[in-house]
């Protein structure tokens, strides 16, 4: 099935443990972008990417780093997790905003730092 | 802050009545984006709606937008059990840019 493909969908690290979101989508879409939703905060951008080779901060970049692989891959890295990091988070892509095709969001990666 | 709020935060309806849902922002907007999210579950593209746009449906969803307001209302009509999920609004800034803001949502339980 087309969309966004993220790994792992679960994961429990120990606080200062490092780890890596991985996300693939296959809908040719040029821009991607990384959530993180927490309970009654909605989603918060983390970091995007609006086309192959460009990464830029979004509202809550601090403790995070990204790679755009290529066109289709976009991970997000956690270098030394922190309890405060527990979230769930979301990859998404897009063609580009206002094109009418709004955002893919894949199913979600559930992280909890201990 | 978050740019959209959505309003009410829980809204709990018997199955084939009507479900209003609004969100107001605060700067000014390229256009404006509903989703639904299932529990344990990615965001799901609703409808988009254009800055220059005053109504727009699709099936069952009626979306409207006031600009001058900064607001805009997402209805659902004759809702079944299955329209049961959290709806977010997102605002895509019209400066450009790719930092489109979602708001916290609003919980919606449709009871059969």
């Amino acid at each position: 099935n087309a969309g966004v493909t993220q790994t792992p969908k679960f994961q429990v690290l120990k606080t200062g443990q490092s780890m890596t979101l991985q996300c693939a989508q296959d809908m040719n879409h040029n821009s991607m972008y990384w959530y993180r939703q927490d309970p009654g905060m909605g989603l918060r951008l983390i970091y995007y990417s609006a086309s192959e080779g460009t990464t830029d901060k979004g509202e809550v970049p601090n403790g995070y780093n990204v790679s755009r692989l290529n066109k289709r891959e976009f991970s997000l890295r956690l270098e030394s997790a922190a309890p405060s990091q527990t979230s769930v988070y979301f990859c998404a892509s897009s063609e580009q905003p206002g094109t009418g095709g709004g955002y893919t969001f894949g199913s979600g990666t559930r992280l909890t730092v201990v | 802050s978050q740019q959209g709020e959505e309003d009410p935060q829980a809204l709990s309806i018997q199955e084939g009545e009507n479900a209003t849902m609004n969100c107001s922002y605060k700067t000014s907007i390229n256009n404006l984006q509903w989703y639904r999210q299932n529990s344990g579950r990615g965001l799901v593209h609703l409808i988009l709606i254009r800055s220059n746009e005053r109504e727009k449906h699709s099936g069952r969803l009626r979306v409207t937008l006031d600009t001058s307001k900064k607001s805009s209302s997402l209805l659902i009509t004759a809702s079944r059990a299955a329209d049961t999920a959290s709806y977010f609004c997102a605002t895509s800034p019209d400066t450009g840019g790719f930092k489109t803001i979602f708001g916290a949502g609003t919980r919606l339980f449709v009871k059969a």
